[in-house]
């Protein structure tokens, strides 16, 4: 079965780090790129980050709203996926969910998601 | 960036009903529109894609169009397990967008 396990999420203070973890199964995960999206309470959903895979050259995409701040790297050789998120800020608080591209061309199209991991950025 | 407008932005319809949300682009982006359906506290399903390509494993009642840059999904009769909020999300250029969204009850 194909899946996308997130973790990593918790209550930080504004200013401080977090890194959450995307564990897949189920498939080659080298061969498909992924998203990073987020959720704030009560919204809709913001697409974050992209990052292809080593075929396409592992390359890298970011929203303006967290570009400089937050960094998605993958572990092809553990099938893990990364989102390095630095100086949190209170409006950074959202349920993340990391995505896979649902063909190894494919860049915008997802179809397999985690189910989530909660981030509260509060002091 | 492209802007997606999405619209209603609630939707309150009977059984049976048949059903349209409509997601317009700032700029052209092709064929390049995904809907995706999202339940309270689950992650979004992709329902529809390129469009009008229905991911497998959807039913037939859920289906997508395009004229220009106005996008539509239809539900040609409303099922109760319908209920969810629904968004459409551009692909054609970084960074990826989503519509507002648009709550689905019955």
């Amino acid at each position: 079965e194909v899946q996308l396990v997130e973790s990593g999420g918790g209550l930080v203070q504004p200013g401080r780090s977090l890194r959450l973890s995307c564990k897949t199964s189920g498939f080659t995960f080298g061969d498909y790129g992924l998203s990073w999206f987020r959720q704030a309470p009560g919204k809709g959903l913001e697409w974050l980050t992209f990052i292809r895979s080593e075929a396409y050259g592992g390359t890298t995409e970011y929203a303006a709203s967290v570009k400089g701040r937050f960094t998605i790297s993958r572990d092809d050789s553990e099938g893990i996926a990364y989102l390095q998120m630095n100086t949190l800020k209170p409006e950074d608080t959202a349920v993340y969910y990391c995505a896979r591209v649902r063909c190894t061309s494919c860049s915008g199209l997802y179809d397999i998601w985690g189910q989530g991991t909660m981030v509260t950025v509060s002091s | 960036d492209i802007q997606m407008t999405q619209s209603p932005s609630s939707l309150s319809a009977s059984v049976g009903d048949r059903v349209t949300i409509t997601c317009q682009a700032s700029q052209d982006i092709r064929i390049y529109l995904n809907w995706y359906q999202q339940k309270p506290g689950k992650a979004p399903k992709l329902l529809i894609y390129d469009a009008s390509k229905l991911e497998i494993g959807v039913p037939k009642r859920f289906s997508g169009s395009r004229s220009g840059t106005d996008f539509t999904i239809t539900i040609s009769s409303l099922q109760p397990e319908d209920v969810a909020t629904y968004y459409c999300q551009q692909y054609n250029s970084f960074p990826f967008t989503f519509g507002q969204g648009t709550k689905l009850e019955i």
